[in-house]
Parts: C-alpha cells; structure tokens; sequence
C-alpha cells in the first residue's frame, strides 16, 4: 500500500521560503507511469494545484506561483520536496503531497496533509 | 476563484439521491475526463470517481459520475449519514497543462 507523508516546520515568517518534503513507502517514486505533485487548501476554502513533478525531474507549476516555486525529488529517499519564497500570509494553508496518475490524470494517494501557517 | 464551478451546497435526506454539477470550459471539462474527490470532515481527500464514471476499489456504488459535454455531475444514491463531506471535481487543463478544481460542494445530510 502506497503512503505519503509530509514533513516540515508548521510555522514560517513572512518574506521566508517555505519547505517541505514528502515522504513516499510502499511504492516507487521511478515511474514515467505517475507524477508526484504538491496541492494546497487555505483554511476553509477549495484545492489548488501548486505544481508536480516526473522522477525524471521534469517539472510544471501553477503560473499563479510559478515564479515562487520549486519542486524537486530525491529519488535515493523516496522524497519530493516543496519550496515556496517570499511567503505572505495568502500562503497560509494545509498542504498535500499526492501521486499522479499519468493514464488517469487523476490523484490516487495523497498524505495526510500538513498545516503550514504563515505569521511572525 | 476556481477554473472548475460547482455549487456551494446541497443536501438531502438518509436515502434520496442528490447530484453536484460541475462546469468548465473546453481546455478542462471539454476536452479531458473528469475525477471527483470526496474530503470527509479533517482529512485529506480521497480518489471517488476517475474518468468520468469509473469507481476506484472500495467505493460504494452509490456514487456515480456523468459526463455529456459539460456540465459533468456526480450523484449520489441512497444517501447516508456518512456522506456527509466537501466534493470536489477536478479535470486536466491543456492550457495549464496541470489539473484544475472546482470550489467545492459541501453535503449536508438532513
């Protein structure tokens, strides 16, 4: 059964970089076959797609954050990370990290999400 | 704002049906298939339905999905307590080349 989990501090200063990683067991993080992926949730308001990324490092980003993001992996861990800079308080919000499926276009496992909030 | 809209809220009686619509445009809903997403109250959301129609392992057959152009719509039979819980719809966006959502649908069970 496939697990992820997100890990990083809950509490970031305004201008910061926000960081996180996510943790993959029971699963390969080396397929073509699905692309891992980081969506977030402000306090009680809808999903937004933030980006994903292939195990072979190809990345897309959602434009509206695009200039603030960076998606990496590290495929020796089973991790993928999350860095988001000059973060203001709009970026406050639970965070998930999920797997995409390529055939489905669609999110099969997600972790449990991790609340980052966003104040000095 | 979200790409895809759904309405704020429905509800229903234990055992009636009720369905959640959701809208795009044609770089999302008119050109890809649509996945629902059921998030139960202080959880992560969960695969409900992939492809338009198709139920992933363990998912009831009381959730059901349509697509015919848009709007696409989820329904759920037999409505029980437990469904109470946001629905979110999602579709591939070609412009984006990434996913977008709908803003969320909360059921409230009667």
């Amino acid at each position: 059964q496939v697990q992820l989990q997100e890990s990083g501090p809950g509490l970031v200063k305004p201008s910061e970089t926000l960081s996180l990683t996510c943790t993959v067991s029971g699963g390969s993080v080396t397929s073509d076959s699905w692309y891992w992926s980081w969506i977030r949730q402000p306090p009680g308001k809808g999903l937004e797609w933030i980006g994903y990324l292939y195990y072979s490092g190809s990345t897309n980003y959602n434009p509206s954050l695009m200039s603030r993001v960076t998606i990496s992996v590290d495929t020796s861990k089973k991790q993928f990370s999350l860095k988001v800079s000059s973060v203001t308080a709009a970026d406050t919000a639970v965070y998930y990290c999920a797997r995409g499926r390529q055939e489905l276009n669609a999110f099969d496992y997600w972790g449990q999400g991790t609340l980052v909030t966003v104040s000095s | 704002q979200s790409v895809l809209t759904q309405p704020p809220s429905v509800s229903g009686t234990p055992g009636q049906t009720v369905t959640i619509s959701c809208s795009g445009s044609s770089s999302n809903i008119g050109s890809n298939t649509v996945n629902w997403y059921q998030q139960l109250p202080g959880t992560a959301p969960k695969l409900l339905i992939y492809s338009n129609n198709q139920r992933p392992s363990g998912v009831p057959d009381r959730f059901s999905g349509s697509k015919s152009g848009t709007p696409a719509s989820l329904a759920i039979s037999g409505l029980q307590s437990e469904d109470e819980a946001d629905y979110y719809c999602a579709a591939w966006d070609d412009s984006l080349n990434g996913p977008v959502f709908g803003g969320g649908t909360k059921l409230t069970v009667l």
